[in-house]
């Protein structure tokens, strides 16, 4: 089945030390989303590839970064995590608008992976 | 920009009960809305959505919404909830036309079905 996977599900790490996490999706879409969702909160955009090109949001710390690598794989680099951190990371996947039948409205479902939970000790 | 806006952050309900959940919007564009569900632990499952049409909306499960556009609302509905509808449900907006799609999620409504 195509679909978006996530790896690990489940992530601990030390305040200040480096962790990647990483997203792969079978679905060969052309758009790649991060999400940071804290407890009892909704998701939280970070930033998204439409194909290499990087699109980060204005309220994004420095301290995340992004990898694309080819349409298969992005990365999610924290580079000095803090306690703040601590939250259900979510990668998701999409066509780019693109008009159906008829010029129909543009279709571009979002495709979510299990997220990774990230615990900073 | 857009803001949505999750009237009830927690709903008890009984099994078998009917279920609404309330969803209003703020946009000085069009939107596409959207309803997602969140099983613990898990990642987000897409119910339904609104792009054109009938305002009328059916999704998986036996949920459905509908869209009031001067009330600005998607409240979604289903008529008779079981015990694995326990779960948060987000609504989110993307306005139309916009490259990538950005959803705009809602607080999340945690509906508990009790037996």
């Amino acid at each position: 089945d195509a679909m978006v996977i996530q790896n690990p599900r489940y992530q601990v790490t030390q305040f200040g030390k480096p962790v990647t996490l990483s997203c792969s999706q079978t679905l060969n879409h052309n758009v790649m989303y991060w999400y940071q969702q804290k407890s009892s909160q909704a998701p939280k955009l970070l930033f998204h590839y439409y194909d290499k090109d990087f699109n980060n949001e204005a309220d994004t710390p420095d301290n995340f970064q992004s990898r694309r690598p080819n349409t298969s794989f992005c990365f999610l680099d924290i580079r000095s995590p803090g306690l703040g951190d601590a939250a259900m990371y979510l990668c998701a996947t999409s066509r780019p608008p693109s008009r159906g039948l008829a010029g129909g409205p543009r279709t571009d479902t979002q495709y979510f992976g299990p997220g990774t939970r990230l615990t900073v000790l | 920009a857009q803001s949505v806006t999750q009237l009830d952050s927690q709903v008890p309900v009984f099994e078998e009960a009917p279920v609404e959940l309330r969803c209003n919007y703020s946009s000085s564009v069009s939107v596409y809305l959207f309803w997602y569900v969140q099983y613990p632990n898990q990642g987000l499952q897409l119910l339904l959505k609104y792009l054109s049409g009938s305002t009328l909306v059916k999704g998986i499960n036996g949920f459905e919404a509908e869209f009031n556009k001067s009330q600005t609302s998607f409240h979604l509905r289903k008529p008779s909830v079981h015990i694995s509808d326990t779960a948060e449900y987000f609504c989110a907006v993307s306005p139309v036309g916009a490259a990538g799609n950005k959803l705009t999620f809602g607080g999340g409504t945690r509906v508990l079905v009790k037996p």
